[in-house]
């Protein structure tokens, strides 16, 4: 069974804080990780990717990955509330399923 | 370029009744996607289409969900006999390949509701 995993939260955190989004996938095999937001009402929109363990960063956004222990995670610095959203990751499960695999998302929450 | 997009944005239809949903692909990408989600899940694979072709179908929940790619762009997805079960929200996604690598772009979706 491919599964993502993540805390569906809500996660409430200050303006100007940093936010930390988690996940877990069951797939060892996994090469390729993605976080999506998704607005209200909205659909997905990709703002990360990663492929290799370690950190990624894009201005206020890092992704890191830890395959050794399936575990991938998104930080978010200095929190605007226009960041309230929910945030889903997704995972490639490759090794012939060939599929993205989207967790439920956490509900993010800044308030000023 | 213009983005995925979707027909129609919304949809109310009755127990049994048959709705196809319309998709139009970023121009150029060959792969195509069907996801369905429900309120307060993540999208749930359906269908996915390299080309004309459905190369894996292993998500349509049952033989009431077909998707057709007649040209290899715009897909319709078809629900025979709908049921009050099929009420969520269908997302059309596109990628220029199917890979890890192949970033998925979202269509805005359409609302299906059975009443």
């Amino acid at each position: 069974q491919k599964e993502v995993e993540q805390n569906s939260g809500p996660l409430s955190v200050p303006e100007g804080a940093i936010a930390s989004l988690n996940c877990t996938y069951s797939d060892r095999g996994s090469q390729s990780f993605f976080w999506y937001r998704q607005y209200s009402g909205k659909s997905p929109e990709l703002i990360m990717s990663i492929y290799s363990n370690g950190d990624k960063e894009d201005g206020r956004f890092t992704a890191q990955l830890n395959k050794a222990s399936q575990y991938v995670s998104l930080l978010i610095r200095d929190s605007q509330p226009s960041d309230s959203a929910t945030y889903l990751c997704a995972v490639w499960f490759s090794g012939g399923y060939n599929k993205l695999i989207f967790g439920a998302g956490t509900r993010l929450a800044v308030h000023p | 370029g213009a983005g995925v997009s979707q027909t129609p944005s919304n949809k109310v239809t009755e127990k049994g009744k048959y709705v196809e949903l319309r998709c139009d692909p970023i121009s150029g990408h060959t792969a195509l996607y069907w996801y369905r989600q429900s309120l307060g899940q993540g999208p749930e694979f359906l269908i996915y289409f390299q080309g004309t072709g459905a190369a894996d179908d292993s998500g349509l929940p049952n033989d009431r969900f077909f998707a057709v790619r007649p040209e290899g762009s715009v897909s319709t997805l078809k629900i025979q006999r709908t049921e009050r079960g099929d009420s969520a929200v269908y997302l059309c996604a596109s990628s220029l390949r199917n890979s890890g690598e192949g970033t998925q772009y979202f269509g805005p979706g359409t609302r299906l509701t059975v009443l």
